[in-house]
C-alpha cells in the first residue's frame, strides 16, 4: 500500500505570496492531518479533516486554510506569506478518528524569503 | 488540553549503550492514547508504538521497550543496545481529545 505523499517537496516563496501544498493520503484513510515544524516551536498541529470537513483547528491565523476533496486528498494553503512561515509542513493521514495512528509523508520544506 | 514534557532536549550515548526517553504528560481526559513517533534525519515520522490509557502493561519489542505508569503520567521509551540508525528526533504524543499535541521532541545521538 502506497504511503502519504506530499508536493512538492521543496519550495521557495518570496513575502507575500501564497502556496498551496498538497497531501495525498494512504488509500482509505479519511482523515488528514496537518502540522507545522519549526525549530523553535517544535510540531504544531494546524488543522485535520475528515470527509472534506474541517474537524478540528490548531491556533493559527486564518492566513493558514486548508480543505479535503472528495478522495480524501487535501490542500493546505498560507496567504501573505511572512518569513516565519518558513518550516517543514508535514501531512499525516489516518483511519477515522482521531485517536488512530497517523502516517506521516515526507514532508514540504517552505522556505520565504 | 494536553500537554506534554520531553524534558531531555538531546541526549548522545555511545553505541550499544541503553538509552531511556523521558515522557510526562497532563491530561483531564478519562480515556486516551499514547504514542511514540520516531523522525530520522530525512524528516519523515515514522510510527513507533501506541498504548491505550487502560492498559498499563508494559511492552517489548525488539530493542524497543515503553514503561506506562498512569499514577504519574509517565510513558518513557527504551532502547538497548542502541545502534546508530537509532540516531533521530523522537516524539512522544499523547492525544484524547480532538487534536495531536506533540512534545518537543528528543534528538539522539548515538556515536559509533
Amino acid at each position: 500500500k502506497a504511503g502519504v505523499t506530499q508536493t512538492p517537496r521543496y519550495l521557495i516563496k518570496t513575502r507575500g505570496q501564497q502556496v498551496t501544498l498538497s497531501c495525498s493520503p494512504i488509500s482509505g484513510h479519511r482523515s488528514v492531518s496537518w502540522y507545522q515544524q519549526t525549530p523553535g516551536q517544535g510540531l504544531q498541529f494546524l488543522f485535520e479533516y475528515f470527509s472534506e470537513t474541517q474537524r478540528n483547528k490548531g491556533n493559527f491565523p486564518g492566513r493558514f486554510s486548508g480543505r479535503q476533496f472528495s478522495n480524501s486528498r487535501s490542500e493546505m494553503n498560507v496567504s501573505t506569506l511572512e518569513l516565519g512561515d518558513s518550516a517543514l509542513y508535514l501531512c499525516a493521514s489516518s483511519l477515522a478518528r482521531t485517536q488512530e495512528t497517523q502516517y506521516f509523508g515526507p514532508g514540504t520544506r517552505l522556505l520565504v524569503l | 488540553a494536553q500537554k506534554v514534557t520531553q524534558a531531555q532536549t538531546e541526549i548522545s550515548v555511545v553505541e550499544k549503550e541503553d538509552v531511556t526517553l523521558d515522557c510526562v504528560y497532563e491530561t483531564r481526559d478519562t480515556t486516551y492514547y499514547l504514542f511514540w513517533y520516531k523522525q530520522p534525519p530525512s524528516g519523515e515520522l515514522v510510527f513507533l508504538i501506541r498504548r491505550n490509557s487502560f492498559d498499563e502493561q508494559n511492552e517489548i519489542s525488539g530493542r524497543y521497550s515503553w514503561n506506562f505508569q498512569k499514577s504519574t503520567s509517565s510513558f518513557n521509551f527504551t532502547i538497548t543496545a542502541s545502534q546508530v540508525v537509532d540516531s533521530a528526533v523522537y516524539f512522544c504524543d499523547p492525544t484524547g481529545g480532538n487534536q495531536f499535541y506533540f512534545g518537543t521532541g528528543t534528538s539522539l545521538t548515538v556515536i559509533p
